[in-house]
């Protein structure tokens, strides 16, 4: 067990639709960053947040927001959905603002669009 | 945008082979780490690699960070079905972000 916890663990929904998805760092993490996998691309960077900031943003469609609130937990907002958004979602947490340390993942949080 | 290749990409091997996968990139690293994988789960650092040249073991495992920060390498020996899962390198850049590589799948036969 990471310490991390993402919700939904699944979730089906239809094109067009918006879906948030949840995270909840570790204990005592101020970083937390997203992730998205699928099978042909694997894990693509779209987010970084520290303390309540956005660090740094990768590759995340204007489709997609995130936010880290006051008491640390993140949600990433997919809006729009389309069938190419069907991938696993990753929250990881570090106690660093840098990429120096490790980083502990969740379980993440399987999307897919019908 | 930096880049991070993997190879390869997929591997089966029978238990008590050695193995290595390889992490290369064209960009230069501040460190480098490995992850392991495993079906529903997410990813779990294996190690951290800081220094180019270093060389770290962990137990059967041994990792490489190539002199010029660009490449790592992890060589497993005498695999056990337990090794099975998705490999996965990641460069830390000289910004905020961690770069994953595509992972190289490694199954394990008994």
């Amino acid at each position: 067990d990471s310490g991390v916890t993402q919700t939904p663990k699944h979730l089906i929904t239809a094109t067009g639709q918006r879906v948030t998805l949840r995270c909840s760092p570790r204990s005592g993490d101020l970083s937390v960053y997203w992730y998205q996998q699928s099978l042909d691309q694997g894990l693509q960077f779209l987010i970084h947040y520290y303390n309540g900031e956005e660090r740094a943003k990768g590759n995340i469609l204007e489709r997609f927001s995130a936010q880290q609130f006051p008491d640390l937990h993140s949600e990433l907002n997919l809006s729009s959905l389309e069938l190419g958004d069907s991938a696993l979602y990753f929250c990881a947490s570090s106690v660093l603002a840098t990429n120096t340390g490790e980083l502990f993942f969740g379980e993440g949080s399987r999307l897919t669009v019908l | 945008t930096q880049l991070l290749e993997q190879s390869p990409q997929f591997l089966s091997i029978q238990e008590g082979e050695n193995l290595t996968v390889y992490c290369n990139s064209s960009s230069v690293f501040s460190s480098l780490q490995w992850y392991r994988q495993e079906p529903g789960e997410g990813p779990v650092l294996l190690v951290t690699v800081v220094t180019g040249g270093e060389v770290k073991k962990l137990k059967r495992l041994t990792f490489q960070f190539g002199d010029a920060r660009k490449d790592s390498s992890l060589h497993i020996t005498a695999a056990q079905p337990g090794d099975t899962g998705l490999y996965l390198c990641a460069g830390a850049d000289y910004g905020q972000n961690f770069v994953f590589g595509p992972g190289t799948r490694l199954s394990v036969l008994p």
